[in-house]
């Protein structure tokens, strides 16, 4: 199972919004509804943001929306703050009834 | 509160086995899946296998399969990962994490526990 593919860097000024893309197959991403995502800071452990595509679990700011067409999920960071300076991953379960990850994407904030 | 309070940091050689554990607290154990993940230096995330809830069935991922093994204690709620035959390249963060049954996402993590492989 290949990791998803996701751009490496991001960056974007404060106020800004920011795309993430996560591209893969119609056996992970485009298979089902359940695409999460994931905000890690340095050094800690990865926090859920968004689950089922375009879900916010309770407490995550709705700065954080996600979407997804065919095989590409999206995450989208609107009003981008200091505090969204993080590495960002997505995750698929697969029709092999696996998961797998994307591949980081390291936000900046200029 | 939910908590997942993993192992201490471990140091192994080539050829050994690690074994890292997962006590989990505050939620009703036998009602969520828990799953393994790690992060090598620098790298992204990589899925291992989990755990299930109902019965402690295990199910990993074709990268480790035959190397992994994951057991469970219920009376203790602690969950536990060992890797076989490790290599440089499971050097690496390894991460345990709580799914409730068909949700598809990991709500809580541990801290994680780092493992350095070197002879």
């Amino acid at each position: 199972q290949s990791a998803l593919t996701q751009p490496a860097s991001v960056s974007g000024s404060p106020g800004q919004s920011i795309t993430i893309s996560c591209t893969g197959t119609s056996s992970d991403v485009g298979a089902y509804n359940s695409v999460s995502w994931y905000q890690q800071h340095a050094g800690k452990a990865p926090k859920v943001i968004i689950y089922d595509v375009s879900s916010r679990p309770s407490g995550v700011s709705n700065r954080f929306s996600g979407s997804k067409s065919a095989n590409t999920a999206s995450l989208t960071i609107s009003g981008l703050q200091a505090e969204d300076e993080a590495d960002y991953f997505c995750c698929s379960y697969t029709r092999s009834y696996t998961y797998v990850f994307g591949t980081v994407t390291k936000v900046t904030v200029l | 509160q939910v908590q997942l309070v993993q192992s201490g940091a471990e140091v192994e050689k080539p050829g050994a086995s690690v074994k890292v554990s997962c006590k989990t607290s505050g939620y009703a154990f036998i009602n969520y899946h828990i799953h393994w993940v790690r992060q090598a230096p620098g790298q992204g995330l990589e899925w291992m296998g989990l755990i299930r809830s109902n019965g402690g069935h295990t199910q990993y991922a074709p990268n480790f399969q035959g190397r992994v093994t994951m057991t469970r204690d219920t009376s203790t709620a602690t969950v536990y990962m060992e890797l076989s035959n490790i290599r440089s390249e499971d050097t690496a963060v390894y991460y345990c994490g709580r799914e409730l049954d068909l949700t598809f996402f990991f709500d809580y993590w541990g801290q994680g526990t780092p493992v350095t492989v070197s002879s």
